[in-house]
């Protein structure tokens, strides 16, 4: 089964500041039809998880361009440019690239400093 | 618009059976795998079924392989979960997923004598 490494467990961010968070994979993430099916989540107290990126860096539709992913094969991170009040919460990668089982990571918290 | 309504959910004895369900709206559920996904109170996400758009690809995490049955009614827009053989690690919110797309408000399983 694939393992996805989040780092780090938990952030602490002044509003305004880049926050950048780590998500690694024990296999390349990339499947035989040439894409990565990597995706990240938010979950904000209270609330469902909502999709923010996938395929690696693909904004879904109404998420700030503030939210940038990046990465390849097995290394993988989420950057937060000014990090906004609405933005804290738990933060997840999931992968669908390899047969199931399909795997999150740990997730790693954003608070305030 | 995508949306997602998970029912079914509930307190139930270990050892019971539950069967949730998922009804779908907004775009044209019998093109799609779907997923279901649950949260333990406290706990990071858990993948724990998938379904192909024809039902002929089913997976399970090993979690709930054998107890678990995933199906569908693509006549009806409908996405299931039979549960078997409750046991306390499985209570948790539980999540319809359709891939790259907002997920629901989860449907909450409570194992408990």
């Amino acid at each position: 089964d694939v393992v996805l490494t989040q780092t780090p467990v938990s952030l602490s961010v002044t509003l305004g500041d880049q926050a950048s968070i780590s998500c690694r994979s024990s296999q390349s993430l990339e499947y035989s039809d040439g894409y990565t099916y990597l995706e990240w989540y938010l979950q904000k107290p209270g609330q469902s998880p909502q999709l923010l990126i996938y395929e690696v860096s693909n904004r879904f539709s109404g998420v700030p361009d503030r939210f940038i992913g990046s990465g390849s094969g097995t290394d993988f991170t989420l950057k937060i440019s000014r990090v906004e009040p609405e933005d804290l919460g738990v933060y997840y990668c999931f992968q669908a690239t390899h047969d199931p089982p399909y795997t999150f990571g740990a997730g790693t918290k954003l608070e305030l400093k | 618009e995508v949306q997602l309504v998970e029912s079914g959910g509930g307190l139930v004895q270990p050892g019971r059976s539950l069967k949730l369900s998922c009804v779908a709206s907004g775009f044209t559920f019998s093109n799609y795998g779907m997923n279901w996904i649950r949260q333990a109170p406290g706990k990071g996400l858990e993948w724990v079924a998938y379904i192909s758009s024809g039902s002929s690809y089913i997976y399970y995490a090993e979690t709930v392989k054998g107890r678990f049955t995933i199906s569908r009614d693509n006549a009806k827009n409908t996405l299931y979960l039979q549960m078997t053989s409750l046991r306390s690690e499985d209570t948790a919110l539980y999540y319809c997923a359709r891939p790259v797309s907002p997920w629901g408000q989860g449907t909450l399983v409570t194992v408990s004598s």
